[in-house]
């Protein structure tokens, strides 16, 4: 059972540079987030999607995209990476977010450098 | 504004000691959640625990327990008899509602050594 994947482990961007990470979940959860974390500051929300179709913005959304493809898959999409954003970027998936109690379930994370 | 406070940044114990990782919350709502997370070196995040608001019964699994007290808005960890396997990056949480939704909010979590 994979539960939480996320593609690449490791990136590496000059500035200016795009790129999208990528993740899916096998858990047929409703809700899925994005993440980053970064030194002594835990996890910050960046964006979420409370259900297939929708998506919201979290804590820290500038100069993210997200994209909910289906159910399963959840993108964010860096248009324009700035040094700001070198951090390690966690996915996850919970069974919904009207419901208190759910955990959330964490891919693997990326780590992303941008020089 | 609600927040979750993990005031020890990091702490180094030797094997077997016993160790407390402290968790102090504050939140206008009457019904919430509090989660503790593991982060080992490796990176991921494992859940380990879940509380409600209305149940201030002292969870014991294994040689970890937990203590939450609402009084003092607090839900601390204790890990008894440490090992080696034990050092991670902790994260305390608090889930409470946000319009129709709940989030999620994260202390900046406590480093945890263990030295053999």
């Amino acid at each position: 059972n994979a539960g939480v994947t996320q593609t690449p482990k490791f990136q590496v961007l000059k500035t200016g540079q795009s790129m999208t990470l990528q993740c899916a979940q096998d858990m047929n959860h409703n809700s899925m987030y994005w993440y980053r974390q970064d030194p002594g500051m835990g996890l910050r929300l960046i964006y979420y999607s409370a259900s297939e179709g929708t998506t919201d913005k979290g804590e820290v959304p500038n100069g993210y995209n997200v994209s909910r493809l289906n159910k399963r898959e959840f993108s964010l999409r860096l248009e324009s990476a700035a040094p700001s954003q070198t951090s390690v970027y966690f996915c996850a998936s919970s069974e919904d977010r009207v419901t208190p109690s759910y955990e959330q379930y964490f891919g693997p994370g990326t780590r992303l450098t941008v020089t | 504004a609600q927040k979750v406070t993990q005031a020890q940044t990091e702490i180094s114990v030797v094997e077997k000691e016993d160790v407390t990782l402290d968790c102090v919350y504050e939140t206008r709502d009457t019904t919430y959640y509090l989660f503790w997370y593991k982060q080992p070196p490796s990176g991921e995040l494992v859940f380990l625990i879940r509380r409600n608001s209305f149940d201030e019964q002292n969870e014991i699994s294994g040689r970890y327990s937990w203590n939450f007290q609402k009084s003092t808005s607090s839900f601390n960890f204790t890990i008894t008899a440490s090992q080696v396997v034990d050092s991670a990056v902790y994260f305390c949480a608090l889930s409470e509602a946000l319009d129709s939704n709940y989030q999620l909010i994260w202390g900046a979590g406590t480093k945890l050594i263990i030295k053999p």
